[in-house]
């Protein structure tokens, strides 16, 4: 079974511009999670999905948003990039109904906004 | 709401010394919790779990037991290995809801030989 995999690995864009960073799910999980890891923090969760929609959401506003595919990959879309946005992105998937819910991570996406 | 405090890093061993990883707490109801290991310039991997009170997660040495009499999910080593440093993260989940973790801001862990 192949694990979480998120692409690209290092992104470098300009303060106002828009990003999408993609990740594709392990095999057999239906939700996917998105988290913001800045440096030297634990990661941040932004939102998850299931089924294609919205099943949550943390503390994160409205220019970040998200879409989920029928074949359960998923992509993060930040609008109006501030410098702040500069973190680690990880994608999570896990399988809705299981206990304890299981979240696998990929490896992240790396985004400077200078 | 839920919070987790983990004691600050870089904690600094020799190989084959004792690890202990302080993580304590803060959830309504019963969370579940868990311990994540972040390996330089990888994400994170899960270590162990454990669901509901005085369950003892392991994997690879590593131990943690779930003690919600002082809300605490001590991560224990026996003998640490240089391969063992890394960042280390305690987290935990409720099981309803839109079941999002909670990390605490990780651990250093420097193993020297």
């Amino acid at each position: 079974e192949t694990g979480v995999t998120q692409s690209p690995t290092h992104l470098i864009k300009t303060r106002g511009q828009q990003v999408t960073l993609r990740c594709s799910s392990q095999s057999g999980h239906n939700t996917v999670s998105w988290y913001q890891q800045a440096l030297g923090q634990g990661p941040q969760f932004i939102f998850q999905y299931y089924r294609e929609e919205e099943n949550g959401r943390g503390n994160f506003p409205p220019r970040f948003s998200g879409l989920q595919f029928p074949n359960y990959s998923s992509e993060l879309n930040v609008n109006a990039l501030e410098l702040d946005d500069s973190a680690l992105y990880l994608c999570a998937s896990g399988t809705s109904g299981s206990s304890p819910y299981e979240q696998y991570f990929g490896p992240g996406t790396r985004l400077t906004v200078t | 709401g839920n919070s987790v405090t983990q004691m600050e890093g870089p904690v600094t061993l020799s190989e084959e010394a004792f690890l202990t990883i302080n993580c304590t707490y803060t959830a309504t109801g019963y969370p579940s919790l868990f311990w994540y290991v972040q390996y330089p310039g990888e994400g994170l991997q899960l270590l162990l779990k454990a669901t509901k009170a005085d369950d003892k997660g392991s994997n690879k040495g590593f131990e943690a037991t779930y003690r919600k009499e002082t809300t605490s999910f001590h991560l224990e080593k026996g003998s640490v290995q240089v391969s063992d440093s890394a960042v280390y993260f305690c987290a935990l989940t409720r099981d309803t809801g839109r079941r999002a973790l909670t990390f605490g801001s990780g651990t250093r862990l420097q193993v020297q030989p």
